[in-house]
């Protein structure tokens, strides 16, 4: 059964429009989230994160937003760039000390010129 | 520039033959893992070094198995490879001793079954 979800396999943005990605989770006892990003050929890069005990985080062009009742977070890219078309994976992390994160099958974005 | 650093990138091996990853870091964190994603998957914890203590997961076969001999060293042994276990393999470490729990991956090495 799948923990973290992205359900949207890929996503086509037009450059300087906005990214949105979408990840769902199932367990109530998540609350550490990540993203990364990954481009071919190379392993996932941090990218940002948020604690459940908020419910936004900002990173420059990068913002990541967390309903905690839904269940759901989202990843912000404004302005998107062509630089940012890569596959973006949420994962997510309980407080139990085991330092262990379930991850979601990513989604591809692709920003387009 | 601290990193994580996975050899080989690439390795064929034969149905059946012992084959061995390596991942060495040298940002000296104190957590190792070792994760197995196949295509359009989520990366799958396969197990974790928590220092010496070893964290194996439920669900990981028994034909997976791994070595940590120092902080900076970490090795994934597959005994027996099935076409089955054909996949990336990334590496990844964290340190309990920094303010988040971040893991930081190498580029993973991508494993062909013969």
């Amino acid at each position: 059964d799948q923990q973290v979800k992205q359900n949207s396999p890929s996503l086509s943005v037009q450059e300087g429009r906005i990214s949105i990605l979408n990840c769902d989770y199932t367990n109530s006892m998540f609350d550490y989230f990540l993203w990364y990003k990954k481009y071919p050929a190379e392993g996932p890069t941090f990218l940002i994160s948020i604690s459940s005990i908020k419910d936004k985080n900002e990173d420059g062009r990068f913002t990541v937003f967390l309903n905690k009742s839904a269940k759901h977070l989202s990843l912000h890219i404004v302005p998107s760039q062509p630089g940012d078309s890569a596959v973006y994976f949420c994962a997510a992390s309980e407080a139990s000390g085991t330092y262990k994160y379930i991850f979601g099958t990513g989604t591809r974005l692709k920003v387009l010129a | 520039d601290a990193m994580v650093i996975q050899n080989p990138r690439y390795q064929v091996t034969q149905f059946g033959k012992p084959v061995t990853l390596s991942c060495s870091q040298t940002l000296n964190h104190n957590v190792m893992y070792w994760y197995q994603q196949k295509s359009s998957q989520a990366p799958k914890l396969l197990f974790h070094y928590y220092d010496k203590d070893f964290n194996n997961e439920a669900d990981t076969p028994d034909n997976f198995q791994s070595r940590r001999p120092n902080t900076s060293f970490c090795f994934l042994d597959i005994r027996s490879p099935g076409l089955g276990d054909a996949a990336m393999y990334l590496c990844a470490t964290s340190s309990t001793l920094a303010d988040t729990d971040t893991q930081y991956f190498g580029p993973g090495t991508r494993l062909t079954v013969l």
